[in-house]
């Protein structure tokens, strides 16, 4: 079955210093990847996505991710983080054994924390 | 536009009872989805909607059922309440289905079983 891994619980950091969230998914076939940000009370807001073509994306808040098929990894990276940036993130994937459908698996999730 | 709504927000059920979640996508979304988020368990799969028809089931028991109108809102009900089905209940709309669309998530309704 199709499993995504988040090594990192919690990730605390200093504002304006770089970070990166990993991310490793199992599957051994084309699958579609995303990263979600998650406020407190709130629900999940697609941050980017991998469909195809080139491996690195980006979003419009300073976030990128690379794509990684041989090491299955999708990580995400920020250059410079801000106190907003204070959030948890999860990485999922597109079921590639589920047909035709939306399922996405989620990774457990990483709280970036922020601090001044 | 208007985003995806879920009502009611927060729901407080006893064990046993049942309990239905609403959810309203973005005009035009055809596919809703929903998930189940808990501390210990994260985010599940529970089920998909696309045009009416069950288009995906997680693993979850059959006491977790849903539908979806022709207007694309979507309801799902969960029956004989236990106490490990409280959770954030999430749902997300979709234009498309197959993966690759974007979705969109509302929300969640908070649901606490005592």
């Amino acid at each position: 079955a199709q499993s995504v891994t988040q090594l990192d619980s919690q990730v605390p950091v200093f504002e304006e210093a770089p970070v990166e969230l990993r991310c490793n998914y199992s599957s051994s076939v084309s699958v579609y990847l995303f990263w979600y940000v998650q406020y407190p009370n709130q629900g999940l807001q697609l941050l980017l996505k991998y469909l195809s073509g080139s491996t690195l994306v980006e979003s419009i808040n300073g976030f990128e991710a690379e794509f990684n098929k041989s090491q299955t990894s999708f990580h995400l990276r920020k250059p410079s983080v801000h106190i907003s940036d204070t959030a948890e993130y999860f990485c999922a994937v597109s079921d590639p054994y589920g047909g035709a459908t939306n399922k996405l698996i989620f990774g457990t999730g990483t709280l970036l924390a922020v601090q001044p | 536009k208007a985003g995806v709504t879920q009502t009611p927000r927060y729901l407080i059920k006893t064990r046993g009872q049942q309990v239905t979640l609403s959810c309203s996508p973005i005009s035009g979304h055809r596919s809703v989805s929903w998930y189940q988020q808990t501390p210990g368990q994260g985010l599940q799969f529970l089920f998909e909607y696309f045009s009416e028809t069950q288009r995906n089931k997680g693993n979850f028991p059959g006491r977790f059922s849903g539908r979806q109108f022709s207007n694309s809102r979507s309801e799902m009900n969960v029956s004989t309440l236990e106490l490990g089905d409280s959770a954030l209940y999430l749902c997300a709309s979709s234009w498309g289905t197959g993966g690759s669309y974007e979705q969109y998530f509302g929300p969640g309704t908070r649901l606490t079983v005592t």
